[in-house]
């Protein structure tokens, strides 16, 4: 079945460690996004691509990077600079221009 | 910038009836995309429904329906027949047709409901 896939599910990091969250996507779509997810926030856009090799910051860049060397795989990297890196992370993907986004579980991340 | 906002951080409903979840946005844009999508406890968000903003009929899912107010920048999600299934986090996100690169979410409505 086509879908997204974000792996772990649940992750445990200790402070000042990096983190990376694995997002594939096998509907041959162009775009895909991160998101982050805090209660009472609703989503916010981290990073997102439109293409291969290219990607742009989304509203909360700050402490995370990404890189889209593959059509299917858009990892995050959660680093020591992000302060509050306590969060459940969503990856998404579209084909672009038709607004729909399709969406992976998720994965939780706890910094202890 | 765009902003969306929910203003029922939760709602409840009795089984069978219907419910009425509220949105607004702001935008000086006149044409866009405008979603509901749901949460429920597994996470995985799902899109429930879609509205062209230059489309004047309101869309229709099933037991899910919008109200489309264009001129009052409101875009309100009716759930008729309520079930136990429809449990979950409830968000409403806008999406520009100029500038199609990201989603902008509300920070969503937790409908619960009982049997």
């Amino acid at each position: 079945d086509g879908g997204i896939t974000q792996s772990p599910k649940y992750l445990f990091r200790k402070e000042g460690q990096n983190v990376t969250l694995s997002c594939e996507q096998n509907l041959n779509h162009d775009a895909m996004y991160w998101y982050r997810q805090d209660p009472g926030q609703g989503l916010r856009l981290i990073y997102y691509s439109q293409i291969v090799n290219d990607f742009q910051k989304g509203d909360i860049a700050e402490g995370y990077s990404v890189s889209r060397e593959k059509k299917e795989s858009f990892p995050l990297t959660v680093t020591s600079a992000q302060k509050n890196p306590t969060a459940f992370y969503l990856c998404a993907s579209s084909t672009g221009f038709v607004g729909e986004l399709f969406f992976g579980e998720g994965s939780r991340l706890t910094v202890l | 910038a765009q902003t969306v906002t929910q203003s029922q951080p939760e709602m409840s409903v009795q089984e069978a009836e219907t419910v009425t979840l509220s949105c607004t946005y702001d935008t000086s844009e006149s044409d866009y995309y405008l979603f509901w999508y749901k949460q429920p406890p597994s996470r995985q968000m799902i899109l429930v429904i879609r509205q062209e903003a230059y489309k004047q009929q309101n869309a229709t899912e099933n037991r899910f329906s919008v109200n489309f107010q264009k001129a009052a920048k409101s875009f309100s999600l009716k759930i008729s027949d309520s079930q136990l299934g429809d449990a979950a986090m409830y968000f409403c996100a806008y999406r520009s047709s100029y500038n199609t690169d990201k989603l902008i979410f509300g920070t969503g409505t937790r409908l619960q409901v009982f049997p």
